[in-house]
C-alpha cells in the first residue's frame, strides 16, 4: 500500500549505543522530515531533505545523523544514544516545496533510552 | 524560540459547547496549516489556508487565517468526543524548505 512507513514502532536501548530509525515512503516525495515530539515542546525539526543527497539541519540536529542515498528512504542515526534523546519520532514527506505542501506523517518510533 | 505560539495549552470541555483554539505569529507566513494528532498516530492534516482573512469550514470545524498573514484561529461548534485529540498549527512559505509548528493545544471532550 502507498504511504510512509517508520520502523522499529518501538525500540529500547542502552546509552552509547548506535541506532537507526527507518523511514520509507511510496510516494516519491521530493521532501522528507525527522521530527521529534516531547511533552511540553511539542514537535521539533531536526534533519530534513529536499532530494536525495540534498540534507539540512533543523532546530535540533546535534547528536543525529541523516542520509537520503534514494529518494524513497531517510534514515535517521543515533550515533552514540543519550537518555536526552528518548523521545517519539516522526518520519513526514512532501510533495513540492517543503514550506507549503502539507506534510504527510508516519505513526512515529516510541524510542527509550536506558 | 517559538515561531507560531498556541493557546491553549490545554482545553477540556463537555459535549456540545463550542471552543477556539489560536495560533500567533509576529512573523508573517504564506501559509498556515492545522493538523489533528489522535495517540500513537502521527498528525493528519486538516486543512491548508492561503489568503489573508480566509475563511475554511469543514463540517463544525472553522478556520480563520489573519487578515496580516501572522495568526489563524480554529473554531469547533457544538464538539463531540470524536474532535478529542492534539492541535497542530504550522506556518510555512514558497522560499521556506519546512513548516514551523506550534506547540500544540490538547483538546479533550468529554460525554
Amino acid at each position: 500500500d502507498a504511504g510512509i512507513t517508520q520502523s522499529p514502532r518501538y525500540k529500547i536501548t542502552e546509552t552509547g549505543r548506535q541506532v537507526t530509525l527507518m523511514c520509507h515512503q511510496t510516494w516519491s516525495h521530493s521532501y522528507m522530515f525527522w521530527y521529534r515530539q516531547d511533552l511540553g515542546h511539542g514537535l521539533r525539526l531536526i534533519y530534513y531533505s529536499a532530494a536525495a543527497d540534498i540534507t539540512d539541519k533543523g532546530e535540533v540536529p546535534d547528536g543525529y545523523v541523516v542520509s537520503r542515498s534514494k529518494t524513497e528512504n531517510f534514515p535517521l542515526t543515533l550515533e552514540s544514544a543519550t537518555r536526552s534523546q528518548t523521545s517519539v519520532y516522526f518520519c513526514a514527506s512532501s510533495f513540492g516545496t517543503g514550506g507549503t505542501q502539507p506534510q504527510h506523517f508516519g505513526d512515529g518510533t516510541r524510542l527509550s533510552i536506558l | 524560540t517559538q515561531l507560531l505560539e498556541q493557546s491553549p495549552q490545554f482545553l477540556s470541555i463537555q459535549e456540545g459547547e463550542n471552543l477556539t483554539v489560536y495560533c500567533n505569529s509576529s512573523s508573517v507566513f504564506s501559509s498556515l496549516q492545522w493538523y489533528r494528532q489522535e495517540p500513537g498516530e502521527g498528525p493528519v492534516l486538516l486543512v491548508t489556508v492561503v489568503t489573508g482573512g480566509e475563511v475554511k469550514k469543514l463540517k463544525r470545524l472553522t478556520f480563520q487565517f489573519g487578515d496580516a498573514r501572522k495568526d489563524s484561529s480554529l473554531h469547533i461548534t457544538a464538539a463531540q468526543t470524536g474532535d478529542t485529540g492534539l492541535y497542530l498549527c504550522a506556518g510555512g512559505g514558497s522560499t521556506l524548505g519546512r513548516l514551523y509548528f506550534g506547540r500544540g493545544t490538547q483538546l479533550t471532550v468529554w460525554p
